[in-house]
């Protein structure tokens, strides 16, 4: 088990440049979860996924948001046209969901500078 | 919208203090969660507490949940360099919504 990963670890882009970011969850984790983290302030939901089935968005999911996973196993987030606003960190968290709480494991995030 | 709040929002303390963080909210919760960051890095999970009045021990570290799971506390005894961070708490509305409401977080500096 080598826990959840994201990448890239760090983006830098212009204003108006789409980007595309990875999560792997934990293997057999069959919930996966989107969170933005701005400078100061805790994490925020975007959205979560179980399996392939996209559950819940959050209101902060713009139009120019978009996640997708296809076969139930990674997850991507992509973010078109983006806006200075949108730099953050992005974090991405999967859990087992075996009952019990929904204990959620977070991976490194990526870190999103729009220039 | 469920909202958590932590205090206090800064905590500056020499080596072998002891300390207490608290999070509160007017929401219940199924569970509550506490997370440690460090900069530039995702949280890393510290423990789950889902019952009213649990209490759960992580080597220095005392967690409690209150008895109406509406709110939570982290207390760490004889502080070490090593505990600063920033403390998240995160509170699970349960059901088939399980994202997590995180509290404004508790940034910790432990010098020696």
């Amino acid at each position: 088990d080598t826990g959840v990963s994201q990448n890239p670890r760090h983006k830098i882009t212009k204003r108006g440049q789409n980007v595309t970011f990875r999560c792997d969850p934990i293997s057999e984790h069959n919930r996966l979860y989107w969170y933005r983290q701005t400078l100061g302030q805790g994490p925020e939901f975007l959205t979560y996924f179980q399996n392939e089935a996209q559950l819940e968005k959050s209101r902060l999911l713009s139009d120019r948001f978009s996640a997708e996973r296809p076969k139930g196993s990674f997850s991507t987030l992509e973010i078109q046209r983006t806006e200075q606003g949108d730099s953050a960190m992005y974090l991405c968290a999967s859990s087992p969901r075996r009952g019990g709480p929904d204990t959620q494991y977070f991976g490194p995030g990526t870190r999103l500078t729009v220039l | 919208t469920q909202l958590l709040e932590q205090s206090p929002q800064f905590l500056s303390i020499q080596e072998g203090e002891n300390l207490t963080v608290y999070c509160n909210s007017s929401s219940v919760f199924s569970s509550l969660q506490w997370y440690r960051q460090e900069p530039g890095e995702g949280p890393v999970l510290l423990v789950t507490v889902v019952t009213g009045g649990e209490v759960k021990k992580l080597k220095r570290l005392t967690f409690q949940f209150g008895d109406a799971r509406k709110d939570s506390s982290l207390h760490i005894t004889a502080a070490q360099p090593g505990d600063t961070g920033l403390y998240l708490c995160a509170g699970a509305e349960g059901g088939t919504a399980s994202k997590l409401t995180f509290g404004t977080g508790t940034r910790l500096q432990v010098t020696l």
